[in-house]
């Protein structure tokens, strides 16, 4: 039962325009959400948190979009990078840093020039 | 700050050998700390969740007798693949809760021949 989800496994981007990653889920007891980038065999860097109280939260070149009437949220980057190039994961918890992160299915991110 | 440091980065076992990987928080005490397994190209797998001085709970489908979690300080968890196969191979990563949120450790991959 996969309660969070990254429906597009990969997205190509031209470098300086907008990346747009999804996440949606099914559990509605979670209240706070978290975007990680990660690189293989190393451990996730986190980008950007949003709660449940909000619907936008924004840290430089990131901005998380939270619709919780959808168990819908979104990472937007702009502008992209090549640098950001990497897995994008979503993750969700029932309470913020207290209880387990569920991960999304991860999103390959590539930038090109 | 909070910083976890996770060892081995990489290892080799044979079949059939046990392998105890490390967690250590290096400045904050860790009273929650989280296992979670990566299989190539594949979302973050939330394994067990282990509190200092308790035992280990495991999430649906995982071998608690296979994959041993001792969190006996407030620095310190391990988790212990007993009698590694093939299909143990994989890439282990912890995490404790800190107080703005979750901090990971680097991962260790795991490769049993």
């Amino acid at each position: 039962d996969q309660q969070v989800k990254q429906n597009s496994p990969s997205l190509s981007v031209q470098e300086g325009r907008i990346s747009i990653l999804n996440c949606d889920y099914t559990n509605s007891m979670f209240d706070y959400f978290l975007w990680y980038k990660k690189y293989p065999a190393e451990g996730p860097t986190f980008l950007i948190s949003i709660s449940s109280i909000k619907d936008k939260n924004e840290d430089g070149r990131f901005t998380v979009f939270l619709n919780k009437s959808a168990k819908h949220l979104s990472l937007h980057i702009v502008p992209s990078q090549p640098g950001d190039s990497a897995v994008y994961f979503c993750a969700a918890s029932v309470s913020h840093n207290t209880d387990k992160l569920i991960f999304g299915t991860g999103t390959r991110l590539q930038v090109f020039p | 700050g909070a910083v976890v440091s996770q060892h081995p980065s990489r290892v080799i076992c044979k079949s059939g050998t046990s392998v105890k990987i490390e967690c250590r928080s290096l400045d904050f005490q860790a009273t929650t700390m989280f296992w979670y397994r990566q299989f190539p190209k594949k979302s973050l797998m939330l394994m067990a969740t282990s509190n200092e001085g308790s035992k280990a709970t495991y999430e649906q489908g995982v071998e608690k007798d296979k994959f041993l979690i001792n969190h006996a300080s407030l620095t310190l968890s391990t988790l212990t693949v007993t009698s590694a196969h093939p299909e143990d191979s994989s890439f282990y990563i912890c995490s404790a809760t800190i107080s703005y949120g979750y901090t990971f450790g680097s991962g260790t991959r795991l490769t049993v021949v």
